[in-house]
C-alpha cells in the first residue's frame, strides 16, 4: 500500500526567508501525481503544486517550487519570500490515477514578522 | 476550477442522533469524495460516490455509518449515522480536478469549505 510520510510536525520560518518542507512516500508504481496542498485555520484545502512522476522538471508555482526525487521518493517544498498569509498546514499528498488521494499527516507551518 | 459548497459549516449534535452533510458543486462531475478530517489529523477518504451506481467505501467505513446519496452529477450527501464523540471531525467533499481544467488538471482534487462536526 502507498504511504506518505511528513517527518515534521511543525516549522516556522521568519517573514521573507525561505523555508523546506519535506515529504516522503512509498510505492511500486512508477507513474504517479505528488501535489501539496495548503489547509489555513479556515479549513479551506487549496491545491499549491502538483508534479506528474514521468515530468524530470521540478513544477514551479510562483514562490513555490518542488525538489521532486523520484528514485529517492522524496518530494520537498520551498517556500521563497515568506509571507504572514503562508502560514498555514501543509499536506503532501499522492495519487496512484486511482482516484484517491493519499495525506501525509502535515506540517503545520508557523511565519514570524 | 470548481465552486464547492458544503451545508451546514458547522454543527453541534447529541450522540446518537445523525446529521446529513450537503455537498454542491457549479458543474457536472463524474465523480464525488468524501473525506474525514479528525482533530488535528490528516484526510482519510471515506468513500467515492459516482453518480448512478452505489458509493464505494474504504476500508474502515461502513454503508450503515456513513450513507452516501448522489442523486444527481451536481449534489451529493454524506449521513454520519448513530454518532457518538468519535465522529467529532471536519468532513469535506471533493471533486477531480480533470473534470475541469482537462489533462493539466487530472488527479489533483479540488475541495469544498469543510463541515465541522461536534459530538457531544
Amino acid at each position: 500500500a502507498q504511504t506518505v510520510t511528513q517527518s515534521q510536525p511543525e516549522m516556522s520560518v521568519q517573514e521573507a526567508e525561505t523555508v523546506t518542507l519535506s515529504c516522503t512516500y512509498d510505492t511500486s508504481e512508477s507513474d504517479y501525481y505528488l501535489f501539496w496542498y495548503k489547509q489555513p485555520p479556515s479549513r479551506q484545502m487549496i491545491l499549491v503544486i502538483r508534479q506528474e512522476a514521468y515530468k524530470q522538471q521540478n513544477a514551479t508555482e510562483n514562490r513555490f517550487s518542488v525538489n521532486f526525487q523520484k528514485a529517492a521518493k522524496s518530494f520537498s517544498l520551498k517556500i521563497s519570500d515568506s509571507q504572514l498569509g503562508d502560514a498555514a498546514m501543509y499536506f503532501c499528498a499522492y495519487n496512484n490515477q486511482g482516484g484517491k488521494l493519499i495525506f501525509g499527516q502535515g506540517t503545520e507551518l508557523s511565519v514570524k514578522p | 476550477s470548481a465552486v464547492i459548497s458544503q451545508k451546514p459549516s458547522r454543527d453541534i449534535c447529541q450522540r446518537g442522533t445523525s446529521l446529513t452533510i450537503q455537498c454542491q458543486v457549479d458543474s457536472q462531475v463524474t465523480m464525488m469524495f468524501w473525506y474525514r478530517q479528525q482533530p488535528g489529523q490528516s484526510l482519510t477518504l471515506i468513500a467515492t460516490a459516482n453518480q448512478g451506481s452505489e458509493a464505494t467505501y474504504e476500508s474502515g467505513f461502513v454503508i450503515d455509518k456513513f450513507p452516501i446519496s448522489r442523486p444527481n452529477l451536481t449534489f451529493s450527501t454524506l449521513t454520519v449515522s448513530n454518532m457518538s464523540p468519535e465522529d467529532s471531525s471536519i468532513y469535506l467533499c471533493s471533486v477531480e480536478g480533470g473534470e475541469f481544467g482537462g489533462s493539466t488538471s487530472v488527479y489533483e482534487q479540488y475541495f469544498g469549505p469543510g463541515t465541522r462536526l461536534t459530538v457531544t
